[in-house]
């Protein structure tokens, strides 16, 4: 049982580039995010999907897209990076509804965009 | 809007001494109230969580209370070591979309 696993765990990239950062969970989780943590800004929830097919806006959207083909999938895309995307980003898991439980966290990806 | 504010941003104690940290959450439909323990370089992980029908939750040296009415949580640690130093967040479950929303976080300092 791996729980949540994010890729790469570091990656610079220039101004414009596109790339997708990759999450999955073997944990059977409804539910899948991701947020980025910035100094002072504590994690902030980019995109959230509640089950396959479904995805919806968290606090910071713009800039990033998502999909939720499976259940064990969530990559978050960056069409073209720019340097506020500098950033360590979080993939986590977690059940919903009646079994509300805790937040499962991948290892993180640092990036930075130059 | 949807948010959790968190109080305060650092907090420095010395060993021994308690430490409390205070959230309020702006939707009354919030019904998970969880913290999390990040250390320097790595993932925030879970140390305590709370439902909305329940005040209060202890575990060993840490407890979390809720006031719904005032949409208010804390944590609170007693006796601190110097392992307790890190990064704390509060985060509240939105109702009706189960989406979880961070404090800022807290940088715990605990002094020897």
């Amino acid at each position: 049982n791996a729980g949540v696993t994010q890729t790469p765990k570091f990656q610079v990239l220039k101004t414009g580039q596109s790339m997708t950062l990759q999450c999955a969970q073997d944990m059977n989780h409804e539910y899948m995010s991701w947020y980025r943590q910035d100094p002072g800004m504590g994690l902030r929830l980019i995109h959230y999907s509640v089950g396959a097919g479904i995805t919806d806006q968290g606090e910071v959207p713009n800039g990033y897209n998502v999909s939720r083909s499976t259940t064990e999938d969530f990559p978050l895309r960056l069409l073209s990076a720019a340097p506020s995307q500098t950033s360590v980003y979080f993939c986590a898991s977690r059940t919903t509804g009646r079994g509300n439980t805790e937040a499962f966290f991948g290892q993180g990806t640092r990036l930075t965009v130059v | 809007g949807e948010n959790v504010e968190q109080h305060p941003s650092t907090l420095s104690v010395q060993e021994g001494d308690s430490a409390v940290i205070k959230c309020t959450y702006s939707d009354s439909a919030s019904n998970y109230f969880p913290w999390y323990k990040q250390e320097l370089g790595k993932r925030p992980q879970l140390i305590i969580d709370i439902r909305s029908n329940v005040g209060e939750k202890k575990d060993q040296r840490i407890a979390v209370t809720l006031n719904k009415t005032a949409k208010h949580f804390s944590l609170h640690i007693t006796e601190t070591q110097p392992e307790d130093s890190a990064v704390y967040f509060c985060a509240a479950s939105m109702g009706n979309t189960d989406k979880l929303i961070f404090g800022t976080g807290t940088r715990l300092q605990v002094f020897p």
